[in-house]
């Protein structure tokens, strides 16, 4: 089957601009799953959605950065007046439900700032 | 807090050597433990998991990895390494029973091998 999808695979912006990421995860999938991915360095927890419940925003760097989920599915992470730090792969990964740990990723959005 | 250490960012073996990368952990709780390989440009791919069951566990592409809890490791082997194993290895944890689903991750080993 279809697995998570995210889209652009690559984006150059000007510092200060602001950009959305989007992730479509597998169909089913309850959980969703921001992560960030900078060079050198492993990859860092952003932002986690369980179903309807709040999410966990507890990996976001700052209040420039935030993210939501429709209809429980598609996702969009918005970084606002990006900076150069910001450059990074951002990756998505879902799971099919809370306890599940098994997390299923996409191939990741590269982020460059300028 | 979870936290979870790969000794050596780079690892060199020889086409049908023994490939052995390490991570060890720390958790006040044990953890469900994972290992991610990520080729170029791609996204991660789960290797195998480690959720209470057997300590030895296999998994795709003939690896398997033991989990030591006297000695809080997780490390990942191969019996004889292939060209196309060539990419960047990722271990990461998540503390199970707390709700806390998100994973932690090592900083990754890249492995090369030599024909």
């Amino acid at each position: 089957g279809a697995g998570v999808s995210q889209s652009p695979s690559n984006k150059v912006t000007e510092k200060g601009k602001d950009v959305e990421l989007r992730c479509d995860p597998i169909s089913g999938h309850t959980a969703l799953y921001w992560y960030r991915q900078s060079l050198g360095q492993g990859l860092e927890f952003l932002i986690y959605f369980q179903g309807n419940s709040a999410p966990d925003k507890s990996g976001l760097p700052s209040d420039r950065f935030s993210a939501e989920r429709t209809g429980g599915s598609v996702s969009t992470l918005t970084i606002q007046r990006t900076q150069q730090e910001d450059s990074a792969v951002y990756l998505c990964a879902s799971s099919p439900r809370q306890g599940n740990y098994e997390q299923y990723f996409g191939p990741g959005t590269r982020l460059t700032v300028t | 807090a979870q936290s979870v250490t790969q000794l050596g960012s780079h690892v060199s073996v020889s086409e049908g050597a023994l490939v052995l990368l390490r991570c060890n952990y720390s958790s006040s709780v044990p953890p469900y433990l994972f290992w991610y390989v990520q080729y170029p440009n791609q996204g991660l791919q789960l290797l195998l998991k480690y959720t209470s069951a057997a300590t030895l566990v296999k998994g795709i592409n003939g690896f398997e990895a033991e989990f030591k809890k006297s000695e809080t490791s997780f490390h990942l082997t191969k019996p004889s390494a292939h060209m196309s194993d060539a990419a960047e290895y990722f271990c990461a944890v998540s503390e199970k029973g707390t709700g806390a689903n998100n994973l932690f991750f090592g900083t990754g080993t890249r492995l090369t091998v030599i024909p």
